[in-house]
């Protein structure tokens, strides 16, 4: 199993450009994640989907938008990109909210000029 | 509101010694608490996690203590290694129905030296 997957591993993007990050699990999760991690902040929640074709929002949503349309993909895009979200972004899954553990991606460094 | 609060936020030790990270937390709801390791490069994976009703976990050379009371946790690391040198991560969980959300401490970075 690859477990949780993330593409790209890294970009760069100027202020305004568009992009999608792809999650991809072979886990049969019902549960996914996307965090964002910035130098002293630790892991915070964006949004996350607790079922095929269900979102919800996290703490920190703003400026992003989610979609589930296969059980075992995430997508994370950005309309209108802006310095404010560089940063790493880590998806996760998990099985259930009752299985607790989350299994988490290899990470994506997103970089906005 | 930080509902979990992680400290300190670097630790260097000596090979062979002992690492501490302490956690508090405000919710008293919170009935899950584990520990995720992060390497360089890497996603966060977890360590070790224990819930309320035990004072304390063992899984070889990890222990977390736990204190309900004073609404506290910590991560001991017994005779540190240099391969331990990572950032770690306490959380919190309610894991009754409807909730999903992990709430992470701001993490530690351990630099374990030779």
């Amino acid at each position: 199993n690859a477990g949780v997957t993330q593409t790209p591993k890294f970009r760069v993007l100027k202020t305004g450009q568009s992009m999608t990050l792809l999650c991809a699990q072979d886990m049969n999760h019902e549960y996914m994640y996307w965090y964002r991690q910035d130098p002293g902040m630790g892991l915070r929640l964006i949004h996350y989907s607790v079922g095929e074709g269900t979102t919800a929002k996290g703490e920190v949503p703003d400026g992003y938008n989610v979609s589930r349309l296969k059980k075992q993909n995430f997508l994370l895009g950005l309309e209108s990109a802006a310095p404010s979200q560089t940063s790493v972004y880590f998806c996760a899954s998990s099985y259930s909210s009752a299985s607790n553990e989350q299994f988490f991606g290899p990470g994506t460094r997103l970089t906005v000029l | 509101q930080q509902q979990v609060k992680q400290s300190p936020q670097s630790l260097i030790v000596q090979k062979g010694g002992i690492s501490i990270i302490n956690c508090a937390y405000e919710n008293t709801a919170f009935d899950y608490f584990p520990w995720y390791q992060q390497f360089p490069g890497k996603g966060p994976a977890l360590l070790i996690a224990i819930r309320p009703d035990v004072s304390e976990k063992k899984e070889g050379r990890f222990t977390i203590s736990f204190n309900k009371s004073a609404k506290q946790f910590s991560l001991h690391i017994m005779d540190s290694q240099p391969g331990d040198s990572a950032t770690y991560f306490c959380a919190a969980k309610y894991s009754g129905a409807g909730s999903y959300q992990l709430t992470f401490g701001k993490g530690t970075k351990l630099s374990v030296i030779p």
